[in-house]
């Protein structure tokens, strides 16, 4: 089985640096994704990281350390359209199976 | 990537109904996953659909309750049985798309959900 955890809620000020981080314990690390879901939508995919470091996307990045089990999501130049609430999920084993974290909601304020 | 359509998209339900949820993909998966995200929750999967064999379900649900088609590559349906108000829920079916390069990811595509309400 597998353990994740991530912070509640979040509140960061428009234009700021926001980061969220998530923790797991799993018997089976396969990979970790982060994905975005504004109220009342689906989840929509951010980032994926499989090997240890960061990856960047625009003002999105992800860090990954396998050895830690944690992840975090750095939102940089944070806009309103930011709020929302970020999942962290695990994939695990051979049998590909993805479990979400809680997600943790972001507040952007003026 | 997979464009997925979920309906209906909403719906009030009586206690002790059960309602058919149906997931249409615009191209053909081997996978079809369903999850269940209660209020204020994160996602909980309930089972992964294979065309041509039983759905794989997830400790905590049953087939009984929550039975489930996959008559072709593109389709799925979930049925939510015999409800009650701790079924109200969002519903969401979801894709695997290979997003190929160097990560290999097969990133999940989501349905805009299906929201149920028992009283």
């Amino acid at each position: 089985g597998q353990n994740i955890d991530q912070p509640t809620e979040m509140t960061a000020t428009e234009g700021a640096i926001v980061q969220i981080n998530c923790t797991y314990q799993t018997s089976g690390f396969n990979g970790l994704f982060w994905y975005q879901q504004h109220a009342g939508e689906a989840p929509t995919f951010l980032s994926y990281n499989v090997l240890d470091g960061l990856e960047e996307k625009g003002r999105f990045s992800s860090f990954l350390s396998r050895s830690k089990g944690y992840s975090y999501l750095l939102l940089k130049e944070l806009q309103m359209k930011d709020s929302a609430s970020y999942l962290c999920a695990v994939v695990e084993g051979g049998y590909q199976k993805v479990t979400f974290g809680t997600g943790t909601k972001l507040q952007v304020i003026p | 990537s997979a464009v997925i359509s979920q309906k209906p998209s909403r719906d009030i339900c009586q206690r002790g109904t059960s309602l058919t949820i149906q997931c249409q993909v615009d191209s053909q998966v081997t996978m079809m996953f369903w999850y269940r995200q209660q209020p204020g929750q994160s996602l909980t999967l309930i089972a992964t659909a294979n065309q041509g064999s039983e759905a794989t379900y997830e400790s905590g649900f049953v087939i009984d309750k929550f039975p489930i088609s996959r008559p072709n590559l593109t389709f799925s349906t979930l049925t939510v049985s015999n409800m009650s108000p701790e079924d109200s829920s969002i519903y969401l079916c979801s894709v695997e798309d290979p997003q190929g390069g160097l990560s290999g990811a097969n990133v999940l595509t989501f349905g805009a959900g299906s929201r149920l309400t028992v009283l």
